[in-house]
């Protein structure tokens, strides 16, 4: 079955700092890989996502990530972070049945320190 | 334009109660998505409309749950005897025809609380 595991809950990084959170997912095929950010009181933004070609794909807000096939990994990275990027982060791989519905990780909270 | 829009926003019922929750996706969009999202969680499939027919609707977590899209654009998303296990945030996708390479636009969810 198809499953995400995003291990860390919590991160904390200093604005202007580099980010990397992590994502691996268990399938057996090539995955749809997405993902998403969640602000308080907004609904799941889709920052990028990854079907196939290139294994680095750009996103919005200065986002960034990397499907590695060895590692069943796509961490997501962002050079610089601002304090406007604290949120949680939702990593989800599509299903490849009719639906494509979305099967997400439990979330990393990224808090932003001044 | 209008993004996915999902009413009301915060609904407090009581144990057993019925209730119905509202999701209006984005004009044109074929395909409509129903998720749930647990305090601490990801939120998890529930349901999936291609156009006013329910495609996918393996992730319904009982018979108490049931949807519709009678004219293959809002969509009701009805939970009878409710139960304290119920409360979450259900939230609301949709995107242009479901295919692999769409992106799914959420709602901000509605907040359900069960006492």
């Amino acid at each position: 079955a198809q499953s995400v595991t995003q291990p860390d809950i919590h991160i904390t990084v200093s604005e202007g700092a580099s980010l990397e959170l992590r994502c691996n997912y268990s399938y057996g095929a090539t995955p749809y890989l997405f993902w998403y950010v969640q602000s308080p009181g907004q609904g799941l933004q889709l920052l990028l996502k990854y079907f196939s070609g290139d294994t680095l794909v750009q996103g919005i807000k200065g986002f960034e990530a990397e499907f590695k096939r060895s590692q069943s990994s796509f961490n997501l990275r962002k050079p610089s972070v601002h304090w406007s990027d604290a949120a949680e982060y939702f990593c989800a791989v599509g299903a490849r049945d009719s639906s494509y519905k979305l099967i997400f990780g439990s979330g990393t909270r990224l808090l932003v320190r001044p | 334009g209008a993004g996915v829009s999902q009413t009301p926003s915060n609904k407090v019922t009581e144990k057993g109660k019925y209730v119905e929750l509202r999701c209006d996706p984005i004009s044109g969009h074929t395909a409509l998505y129903w998720y749930r999202q647990s305090l601490g969680q990801g939120p998890e499939f529930l349901i999936y409309f291609q156009g006013t027919g329910a495609a996918d609707d393996s992730g319904l977590p009982n018979d108490r749950f049931f949807a519709v899209r009678p004219e293959g654009s809002v969509s009701t998303l009805k939970i009878q005897r409710t139960e304290r296990g119920d409360s979450a945030v259900y939230l609301c996708a949709s995107s242009s025809d479901g295919g692999a390479g769409d992106t799914q636009y959420f709602g901000p969810g509605t907040r359900l609380t069960v006492l």
